[in-house]
């Protein structure tokens, strides 16, 4: 049974820091989702990534997959408050369409 | 375009009575899958509908079940609602794009079951 472990659940950052969330999966996958979803709103999408070594970026989160780690990065750089919401990775189920398995989330805090 | 609508958006029920909410996809997508969403559990899948037919099928009872119309719009109904059913019912619709296939979620139907 495909399990998703995402830390840290909490992060609480000083505006203008670095981060990186973590998110590991434990079967292997061929497709891997970063979320973000803002209080009693619905799940954006920002990535998707597909192959190993696969990095994606928009603005200043960027994203990375290892698959042979069966590890995926969200990397933030420069934290503006903006960037303040709950941040879920989910892995696609393989050979079972489009059922994902979700991370806990973590909460991100960007303090001014 | 326009994106993946759910109706209704809040709804109250009383333990014991059914309950019936709807999705309707982004223009073109054939598969619609639903989400529950509750502090304790986080996202769990519930199932996945692709042309009419229940393709996926997640870890919840028999009282929950969907079905999907030939315009794509699908339902998920909820039959003898407990406390625990309480939780934010999300529906994505999927395509397949040369990036990978990407999952557009609604905004959600908040259900409380009191």
């Amino acid at each position: 049974e495909l399990k998703v472990e995402q830390n840290p659940l909490f992060l609480s950052m000083q505006e203008g820091k670095n981060y990186t969330i973590y998110c590991n999966y434990s079967t292997t996958s061929d497709r891997l989702y970063w979320y973000r979803q803002d209080p009693g709103k619905s799940l954006e999408s920002l990535f998707v990534l597909l192959s190993n070594g696969a990095v994606k970026q928009e603005g200043r989160l960027m994203a990375s997959l290892d698959t042979k780690a069966r590890l995926s990065t969200l990397h933030i750089t420069a934290a503006v408050h903006d960037l303040s919401a709950t941040y879920f990775c989910a892995v696609a189920v393989m050979e079972y369409g489009n059922k994902l398995v979700f991370g806990a989330g973590t909460i991100l805090r960007v303090k001014s | 375009k326009a994106g993946v609508t759910q109706t209704p958006r809040y709804l109250i029920k009383t333990r014991g009575q059914q309950v019936t909410l709807s999705c309707s996809p982004i223009s073109g997508h054939r598969s619609v899958s639903w989400y529950q969403q509750t502090p304790g559990q986080g996202l769990q899948f519930l199932f996945e509908y692709f042309s009419e037919t229940q393709r996926n099928k997640g870890n919840f009872p028999g009282r929950f079940s969907g079905r999907q119309f030939s315009n794509s719009r699908s339902e998920m109904n909820v039959s003898t609602l407990e406390l625990g059913d309480s939780a934010l019912y999300l529906c994505a619709s999927s395509q397949r794009t040369s990036g990978g296939t990407v999952q557009y979620f609604g905004p959600g139907t908040r259900l409380t079951v009191t």
